[in-house]
C-alpha cells in the first residue's frame, strides 16, 4: 500500500470549494507529520502552494491566495487542500508530499477540473 | 528573483550515464537544502534525491539507490546529479527544487532512455 494516497481526480463547480485529501497510510499516524502541497499546470513545473502541520505549524507559499489553505482530518488520517472560490485557472493537477522514513514521499495526485 | 536552471538531459542508451546540472540564482544557494525531484511522461512526481546546504546529509528514492550521485558545488552555484546504469523507467523530466520541500522549482531537463 502506498504512503500516501491522492483521489485521482475530482470537479466542482466555479464559485464553489473543493477538498483534496491526502490520505497516509493507516500505520502512519497523519498528527506529526507535515503536509506539503503543489499545483501543477499542462506544461509547467510544479508550483508550492502551501504546508500544513497544525493551526500553529502551517505556512502559505509567497503569492500563494488565502482561498487555497491546509488542514488535516484525524479521523481519515488525511491532510486536507481546501480552494475555496474555484476559479477556472485553478484547473490543475494537485500533488501532496511528506517526508517519511528519510525521504520525500509524493501522492499520485488529484486532477481538479472546473466544470 | 529566484532561478533554478536544469542541463544535461538527451536520449542515452540503457546502461548508459548521464549528468544532470542545475545552475541557480537569486539567492544564496550555499545556505539552501537541495532536491531532485522527476516526473515520467504522463505520470506524477517522484523524489529522487536530496542533498542538505554542506554536503553532510545525501538521501535517495530507493528506486536510484547505487545508481545515482547527487552532489554541489557552492562555489559555482550549482547542483548535480550523476546518473549511472540508466533504466528505461528512468526516463522523465528531471527538476531541481530549492529546501526541504521545494518552494521553488526548476523548468525541468528531459532524460530519454531509450534503444
Amino acid at each position: 500500500q502506498a504512503v500516501v494516497t491522492q483521489p485521482s481526480s475530482l470537479s466542482a463547480s466555479p464559485g464553489a470549494s473543493a477538498s483534496l485529501t491526502c490520505t497516509l497510510r493507516s500505520d502512519i499516524n497523519v498528527g506529526p507529520y507535515r503536509i506539503y502541497w503543489y499545483q501543477q499546470k499542462p506544461g509547467s513545473p510544479p508550483q508550492y502552494l502551501l504546508r500544513y502541520k497544525s493551526d500553529s505549524d502551517k505556512q502559505q507559499g509567497s503569492g500563494v491566495p488565502s482561498r487555497f489553505s491546509g488542514s488535516k482530518d484525524a479521523s481519515a488520517n488525511a491532510g486536507i487542500l481546501l480552494i475555496s472560490g474555484l476559479q477556472s485557472e485553478d484547473e490543475a493537477d494537485y500533488y501532496c508530499m511528506i517526508w517519511h522514513n528519510s525521504a520525500s514521499v509524493f501522492g499520485g495526485g488529484t486532477k481538479l477540473t472546473v466544470l | 528573483e529566484v532561478q533554478l536552471e536544469e542541463s544535461g538531459g538527451r536520449l542515452v542508451q540503457p546502461g548508459g550515464s548521464l549528468r544532470l546540472s542545475c545552475a541557480a540564482s537569486g539567492f544564496t544557494f550555499s545556505n539552501y537544502n537541495m532536491n531532485w525531484v522527476r516526473q515520467a511522461p504522463g505520470k506524477g512526481l517522484e523524489w529522487v534525491s536530496y542533498i542538505t546546504s554542506g554536503s553532510n546529509i545525501i538521501y535517495y528514492a530507493d528506486s536510484v539507490r547505487g545508481r545515482f550521485t547527487i552532489s554541489r558545488d557552492n562555489d559555482k552555484n550549482s547542483l548535480y546529479l550523476q546518473m549511472n546504469s540508466l533504466r528505461d523507467e528512468d526516463t522523465a523530466v528531471y527538476y531541481c527544487t530549492r529546501t526541504d520541500y521545494g518552494d521553488k522549482w526548476g523548468q525541468g531537463t528531459l532524460v530519454t532512455v531509450s534503444s
